[in-house]
């Protein structure tokens, strides 16, 4: 079962302007990790923030988390083609057993318009 | 430093069939976790193994199984396949004192 739900589901911008996605989850976390996914491909890594972390960057990344409201959001600036793909959050965490076994949310799907 | 290496990446068998999948994690990696992907039900946790021990199991059927040998690499199998096994298996290496986790490219897997 999923941890938690992206929202939103679909999201469709132009080139050069910024995307938001969102993510909730349900049970305590140690960290929580944000991958890309291009049709078809494995999954690349991202971000990783960790549940003591409120905002983290990377690049034109930039991610945060609310351990409060159990959400956190990735903001990926002056979007180009290329980002193009799935996003998803996953969260590794205590109610698991362990911080190596993800939970995933239901992913979003950008897609930038040249 | 190679990634996450999976093969076969693409493989069709038979309901009945078995098979075999295998995954070579980052070097230095002790920790190999195997999750599976379908357009219902998402990306789901099977397995993790770690020194050779499964540590964690996620919720599927017996007929899901792994194993990890002394040199970190691993295997999953799959035993009497079902139409509804057929989906992107993908496998992720983890190691060091942090928790970020690497994946592969992923086997497609198709049963017919």
């Amino acid at each position: 079962s999923q941890q938690g739900e992206e929202d939103p589901q679909a999201l469709s911008i132009q080139e050069g302007e910024n995307a938001t996605m969102n993510c909730s989850y349900k049970t305590s976390i140690n960290n929580l990790q944000w991958y890309r996914q291009n049709s078809g491909r494995g999954l690349v890594h991202l971000i990783l923030i960790r549940s003591n972390e409120r905002e983290k960057h990377s690049g034109r990344l930039r991610v945060t988390l609310d351990t409060s409201k159990k959400s956190s959001s990735l903001l990926i600036t002056a979007s180009r083609a290329a980002d193009t793909a799935s996003y998803f959050c996953a969260t590794g965490g205590i109610s698991s057993g362990s911080a190596r076994q993800l939970t995933f949310g239901s992913g979003t799907q950008l897609t930038v318009l040249p | 430093k190679a990634g996450v290496t999976q093969t076969p990446r693409y493989l069709i068998k038979t309901r009945g069939q078995q098979v075999t999948l295998s995954c070579s994690p980052i070097s230095g990696h002790r920790s190999v976790s195997w999750y599976q992907q379908t357009p219902g039900q998402g990306l789901q946790f099977l397995f993790e193994y770690f020194s050779e021990t499964q540590r964690n199991k996620g919720n599927f059927p017996g007929r899901f199984s792994g194993r990890q040998f002394s040199n970190s690499r691993s295997e999953m199998n799959v035993s009497t396949l079902e139409l509804g096994d057929s989906a992107l298996y993908l496998c992720a290496s983890s190691g060091g004192s942090g928790n970020t986790i690497y994946f592969g490219e992923g086997s497609w897997l198709t049963v017919v």
